[in-house]
Order: structure tokens, then C-alpha cells, then sequence
């Protein structure tokens, strides 16, 4: 298994402008998690779905987020529009049922200038 | 709401010596308790989990023990080697079955 794939590993964009992360989970894992890593504020989920479904968004920073899983194998994480203070790192992460580990991806660096 | 405290925030350690990361939790239904580790630049990985039916569990240099009663857990690192500094992150099962995490702990091993 090739684990928890997130795409594109950096990005770097404009104040303003719209960035879409993207996920891929381990097959047959049907929840999938979205969290954001800073120094200052450390890991915070943003959102979960489990079976495709979104189960709590309330860590979801403001209405510039929206993240959608449309079937089983891809999430997006959406920004629009970014801010300076979105730059963090985005890990997306997996487990195979309700109180299991997760398996995290390698993250999506994003800086906005 | 549910939390996870986390104690030290940064540990400094000698080769060799042993490390000690403790975690306590506030919602008494968890039952699930994992460690992960954070090697610079790199994804949280799962090392070691316990479920609230055991008191501890071991792997190799590494060992959890869980007191559900007091509601707090703590991963032991034996002998510990320059390879183990990283950031280190407790989590406990929440109600709604996703993790609650706590906020890391930095471990350097001193040469």
C-alpha cells in the first residue's frame, strides 16, 4: 500500500488567491482527517468525514475553508481566498475505523506571500 | 470539551538515559491511547498504542502504561540513542471516535 498520499507537497502562492490541497487515503480506511501544523498553535483538525460524510467541521478556521470528499479514495482541502496566516502545514491523514490510529501523509507545505 | 494535556513541552535527555512523556485526559469513555512521533520535517508516526484494557504495553525500548482511573497515560523511552529526538504526541480516543491530540513534547538526546 502505497499509504496517504497528499498533493502537491509545496505550494507557494499569492495572498488572494485560491489553493486546493488534495488526498488520497489508504484503500478500505473509511475515515479521513484534515489538521494543520504550526509552531505556535501545533496540530489542529480542521475537519473529519467519516464514510465519505463530514462528521465535525468546527475546527474549520473560517468560511475561506471548505474541504469535500466526494467518494472514498479523494478529499480536497480548499482555501479561497488565502491569507499570509494560512501558511502551515497540511497533513491529511486516514485510519480504518472509529478509535484507530492514523496513518498521515507527508503533508503539503503552504506558504502564502 | 474533551482535552489532552501533555507534559514536559521540551525534554532534554542524555544518551543513554531514560525519558519519560506523560499525558493525561479528560473524557472517562476514552479507550484508546496512541504515541506518535515527529521526526523534523517529516509526518507524525504511530510507535505504540494501548486500549483502556490493559494497564501496559511494551515494544522493544519502548513502553506505555495507562491508569484510567487517575485518567492519564505516559510513554517510557529506555536507553535512549540520538536516533530518538523528535517531537513526540500523545492522543486519547474521543467521544466521536476521532483523536484528541496533545500538544507534543520536543525530546533531545544529548550525545
Amino acid at each position: 500500500d502505497a499509504g496517504v498520499i497528499q498533493s502537491p507537497r509545496h505550494e507557494v502562492t499569492e495572498m488572494g488567491q485560491e489553493v486546493t490541497l488534495r488526498c488520497k487515503p489508504i484503500s478500505g480506511h473509511n475515515s479521513l482527517f484534515w489538521y494543520r501544523q504550526t509552531m505556535m498553535r501545533g496540530l489542529e483538525l480542521l475537519i473529519y468525514f467519516n464514510n465519505n460524510v463530514p462528521i465535525d467541521d468546527s475546527g474549520m478556521p473560517e468560511d475561506r475553508f471548505s474541504a469535500k470528499m466526494p467518494n472514498a479514495s479523494f478529499s480536497t482541502l480548499k482555501i479561497q481566498p488565502s491569507e499570509p496566516r494560512d501558511s502551515a502545514v497540511y497533513f491529511c491523514a486516514s485510519s480504518r475505523a472509529r478509535n484507530y490510529g492514523y496513518t498521515f501523509g507527508s503533508g503539503t507545505r503552504l506558504t502564502v506571500v | 470539551g474533551e482535552n489532552v494535556e501533555q507534559h514536559p513541552s521540551t525534554l532534554s535527555v542524555q544518551e543513554g538515559d531514560s525519558a519519560v512523556i506523560k499525558c493525561t485526559y479528560s473524557d472517562s469513555a476514552s479507550n484508546y491511547f496512541p504515541w506518535y512521533k515527529q521526526e523534523l520535517g517529516k509526518r507524525p508516526q504511530l510507535i505504540i498504542d494501548i486500549r483502556s484494557n490493559v494497564g501496559e504495553k511494551k515494544d522493544q525500548r519502548i513502553a506505555v502504561t495507562l491508569n484510567k482511573t487517575a485518567k492519564h497515560f505516559s510513554l517510557h523511552i529506555t536507553e535512549t540513542q540520538p536516533e530518538d529526538s523528535a517531537v513526540y504526541f500523545c492522543a486519547a480516543g474521543g467521544s466521536q471516535g476521532n483523536l484528541i491530540f496533545g500538544k507534543g513534547t520536543k525530546l533531545s538526546v544529548k550525545p
